[in-house]
């Protein structure tokens, strides 16, 4: 079983719907990420959570929003999807007691198209 | 704001050929590492340096770390086409509030052709 699961792994929606996307971890680890992949910008991280208390706004946070609900859960929440937020989404997590150098696991990501 | 780019944005080569990516900063980074996406699919790591000047070798993949830290290499000696992907610096700050985050270069696409 994958250690980092993503859902959904697609979701087409249309401007001005609320949706969710979640990620859940098997790793133990106590950091995760969200980021935002379009073609040619590379990974821009939109928010970041230490622990279950903890969470921090990314470079790209406007327009999103998210919830630590356990350890191993940590979704992002795009409250009225635009079409500019058509891009790819990945949650990552680390460990900060396993290793000084923030080295990320990676989900297989969600594909979000909006109309 | 601390910024990775990488070259070339783009390259192609036939199996069998040797190449080199770049990824360089202005800014000073505590460890730098490389990962390689294959489509459909997250990131995954391949490496982290952490010294100045450092050398990594993966068997046919070899890193090296700048000596002052802002910039890194990825070499790849006798390319396979299972090679392909988009390869991906991130670097770490030094800093509390940057220590737990990465900052992700733009990437380099690389296609070995067979």
């Amino acid at each position: 079983d994958a250690d980092v699961t993503q859902t959904p792994r697609n979701r087409i929606t249309k401007t001005g719907k609320r949706i969710m996307l979640e990620c859940s971890q098997t790793k133990g680890h106590d950091r995760m990420y969200w980021y935002r992949q379009d073609p040619g910008l590379g990974l821009r991280l939109i928010y970041y959570s230490f622990d279950v208390k903890d969470i921090n706004k990314g470079e790209i946070s406007d327009g999103y929003s998210v919830s630590r609900q356990a350890q191993a859960k940590f979704s992002l929440s795009l409250e009225s999807a635009i079409p500019n937020q058509t891009a790819l989404y990945f949650c990552a997590t680390s460990d900060s007691a396993g290793s000084s150098y923030n080295e990320q696991f990676f989900g297989p990501g969600t594909r979000l198209t909006v109309l | 704001t601390q910024l990775l780019e990488q070259s070339p944005q783009f390259l192609s080569i036939q199996e069998g050929e040797n190449l080199t990516v770049y990824c360089n900063s202005s800014s000073v980074f505590s460890s730098l590492q490389w990962y390689r996406q294959e489509p459909g699919e997250g990131p995954v790591l391949l490496v982290t340096v952490v010294t100045g000047g450092e050398v990594k070798k993966l068997k046919r993949l070899t890193f090296q770390f700048g000596d002052a830290r802002k910039d890194s290499s990825l070499h790849i000696t006798a390319a396979q086409p299972g090679d392909t992907g988009l390869y991906l610096c991130a670097g770490r700050g030094w800093d509390y509030t940057n220590a737990g985050k990465s900052t992700f270069g733009d990437g380099t696409t690389l296609t070995v052709k067979p």
